[in-house]
């Protein structure tokens, strides 16, 4: 069974801090890996896929690392802004499903 | 294009009562899922369908049924709701299982069972 883990569980700095997101997964036999964000009371938002045969991929200030066979993700969200506080889930897909992590809440002080 | 849509955004069940939540896509897309996220918590498969007519069980599929008649539609019902199914409810659909391809998702149903 696919376990994803997200570290850490919450997350504050400083406007203009460079945030660091890390997921980590044990099963490496995957399709994709995905970063979602979720404001509060709110659905998912997709911000980067990842496939499997890919080592990154970056979309303006985000940047998503995969690392297969270690079982590593990591999202680097460049230059934060108080617009950025949100959760962040990582997801990785094995076949039909989805195994998310339980996400990091970043908070990110004006 | 309205995406994926959820009814209802927030429901109050008494024990025992049933329900239907609801979910729409106008993506024409293949794949639909249900997931429950419980707070604190990812989310957890519930069914997922590959196409009309055609559905399975998730990781948590205990307590609910879905079906699909429609490309379009993928309703979840809760039969004799009980407190442990107190959660968001989030449906999802995508075009097929490549690697290349995301799931977009509905704003969620918020369900509370007393």
């Amino acid at each position: 069974k696919q376990e994803v883990t997200q570290i850490p569980a919450a997350l504050s700095v400083p406007e203009g801090e460079n945030l660091v997101l890390n997921c980590s997964f044990t099963d490496s036999a995957i399709y994709n890996l995905q970063w979602f964000r979720q404001d509060p009371g709110k659905g998912l938002t997709s911000l980067l896929l990842i496939q499997s045969s890919q080592r990154e991929q970056t979309s303006g200030r985000l940047n998503a690392s995969l690392d297969k066979s270690s079982g590593r993700s990591t999202l680097y969200i460049a230059a934060s802004q108080p617009g950025d506080s949100a959760t962040y889930l990582c997801a990785v897909r094995n076949d039909y499903k989805l195994s998310f992590g339980a996400g990091t809440t970043v908070t990110v002080r004006a | 294009n309205a995406g994926v849509t959820q009814t209802p955004k927030f429901r109050i069940l008494k024990i025992g009562q049933s329900m239907t939540l609801q979910c729409t896509q106008d993506m024409n897309h293949n794949y639909m899922y249900w997931y429950r996220q419980d707070p604190g918590m990812g989310l957890k498969l519930i069914y997922y369908s590959v196409g009309a007519g055609i559905t399975d069980k998730g990781e948590v599929p205990n307590g609910y049924n879905v079906s699909r008649s429609t490309t379009e539609d993928f309703p979840l019902r809760l039969e004799l709701a009980a407190p442990s199914q107190t959660s968001v409810y989030f449906c999802a659909s995508s075009y097929s299982v490549t690697g290349e391809e995301t799931q977009y998702f509905g704003p969620g149903t918020r369900l509370l069972v007393l």
